[in-house]
């Protein structure tokens, strides 16, 4: 299982883009890395996955050089209701991984 | 899309009570579920991995005999807290991988809402 790395926290303000980036040194070949974002008191919550490049859906942006030892999430123009934990997760997903959450990125977005 | 449905979303239980969550798969089959158990501004911890049909595999450090798992069918499994404590008050989370999908079109795993277990 690849261990992932993030900032512990994050301040932000409204309108701003945020970038988090996670760090995953020992990805294998046939991982994805998916990112979830989880509000207090709920289950976490798909954002976006990707293998390589970059990956754009309508509420972020993944980034993923090419070495793939690292990715960033980009959330654009946040609001207050960004707030939350953000977890970057590595596995191969086909594979029925064992999902193991690091820290994860605490975001706080002020007005 | 896949949902996962959790029931009850919060309980309270007295100590030595034993206390039953279930995970629902709602549109989708999942031979394979997992349990987590998270505390106040922690990250998730696996607890273990619910096989349809099948023992479930258990994390090192969780008491097997206290947190039975059952997952007698492919869209559902249930987590038991047997005997609970105060310190066993925690959220508690499962989730499920849609089957047949594709590595480039998988979305990972689908969580369910969890459930805010209270032991006084």
């Amino acid at each position: 299982l690849a261990k992932t790395t993030q900032p512990i926290s994050m301040d932000s303000y409204e309108g701003q883009e945020v970038n988090i980036t996670c760090s995953h040194n020992n990805i294998a070949t046939n991982d994805y890395i998916t990112w979830y974002q989880q509000f207090p008191s709920q289950g976490p919550r798909f954002i976006i996955q990707g293998y390589k490049t970059k990956v754009t859906n309508e509420v972020a942006s993944l980034f993923i050089p090419a070495d793939r030892k690292s990715s960033t999430l980009s959330l654009p123009r946040v609001s207050l209701s960004d707030t939350a934990v953000y977890y970057c997760l590595v596995g191969d997903w086909t594979g029925g991984f064992k999902t193991i959450f690091g820290a994860g990125t605490r975001l706080f977005v002020k007005a | 899309g896949a949902v996962v449905s959790q029931h009850p979303s919060r309980v309270i239980c007295k100590s030595g009570t034993s206390v039953k969550i279930e995970c629902r798969s709602l549109d989708f089959q999942a031979t394979t579920m997992f349990w987590y158990r998270q505390f106040p501004k922690q990250s998730l911890m696996l607890m273990a991995t619910s096989n349809e049909g099948s023992k479930a595999t258990y994390e090192q450090g969780v008491e097997k005999d206290k947190f039975l798992i059952n997952h007698a069918s492919l869209t559902l499994s249930t987590l038991t807290v047997t005997s609970a404590h105060p310190e066993d008050s925690s959220f508690y989370i499962c989730s499920a991988s849609p089957p047949g999908t594709g590595a480039n079109i998988n979305y990972g795993y689908t969580f369910g809402s969890g459930t805010r277990l209270t032991v006084v």
